[in-house]
């Protein structure tokens, strides 16, 4: 019974690469969310998928951040040009499925600490 | 202004001994509040989650209370062990969009011996 995975589990990168992020989740869930976690900071939603589609990607912080899922299982995070202030740990988490008002346990990875030099 | 905030930000107590940790929020129309405990280096793992008809839920030596009309919840640490070290964040979300987890930043928890 694997959990979810993530990997790299560290990237180091210089401003103004572009780096990917990639997320396995839970076989059978779907639902997958990606979060974000800066030094000293609570995590912050960025991004939501129902299957293969994104209903809700209000937290991405700017237009550099994209995301996509692929035969509902992997997900993977891009990142355009990075920043320093991209440094933070990225974590991923699935869920079996998403229904208004039923707080389905979210099952987290554990993360990719990316550093932006 | 932060919607979920915990208090307190660190806290050091001996093996053995019991602490409380506090949660606030203003987040609305409240949908469940749960408590996570994320160990250095992991992602967060999920300790309980209570709905707004709930008003205490236990996991172990974990207790977490909830007062859906002051908008506090509390997590209680029974007999604490060194394994108890780790961050306890307190998420909050909304009944309109209850996958979108709201984190409060967390209090750090060292259990020395």
């Amino acid at each position: 019974g694997a959990g979810v995975s993530q990997s790299p589990s560290n990237k180091v990168t210089e401003k103004g690469k572009d780096v990917e992020l990639r997320c396995d989740p839970i076989s059978g869930h779907t639902a997958l969310y990606w979060y974000r976690q800066s030094l000293g900071q609570g995590l912050e939603f960025l991004i939501y998928f129902q299957g293969n589609s994104a209903p809700d990607k209000s937290g991405l912080p700017s237009d550099r951040f994209s995301a996509e899922r692929t035969g509902g299982s992997v997900s993977t995070l891009t990142i355009q040009r990075t920043q320093q202030e991209d440094s933070a740990v990225y974590l991923c988490a699935s869920s079996p499925s998403v229904k208004r008002g039923v707080p389905y346990e979210q099952y987290f990875g554990p993360g990719t600490r990316l550093t932006v030099t | 202004k932060n919607q979920v905030e915990q208090s307190p930000q660190s806290l050091i107590i001996l093996e053995g001994k019991n602490c409380t940790l506090q949660c606030n929020y203003t987040v609305s129309p409240f949908s469940n509040l749960r408590w996570y405990k994320q160990d250095t280096g992991r992602g967060p793992v999920s300790l309980t989650i209570m709905t707004f008809s709930e008003n205490t839920k236990s996991n172990g030596r974990y207790t977490a209370t909830l007062d859906a009309d002051t908008k506090q919840s509390s997590l209680h640490i029974t007999a604490s062990q060194l394994s108890d070290s780790a961050s306890y964040i307190c998420v909050v979300s909304r009944m309109d969009s209850s996958y979108k987890l709201i984190f409060g930043s967390g209090t750090r928890l060292l259990v020395r011996p």
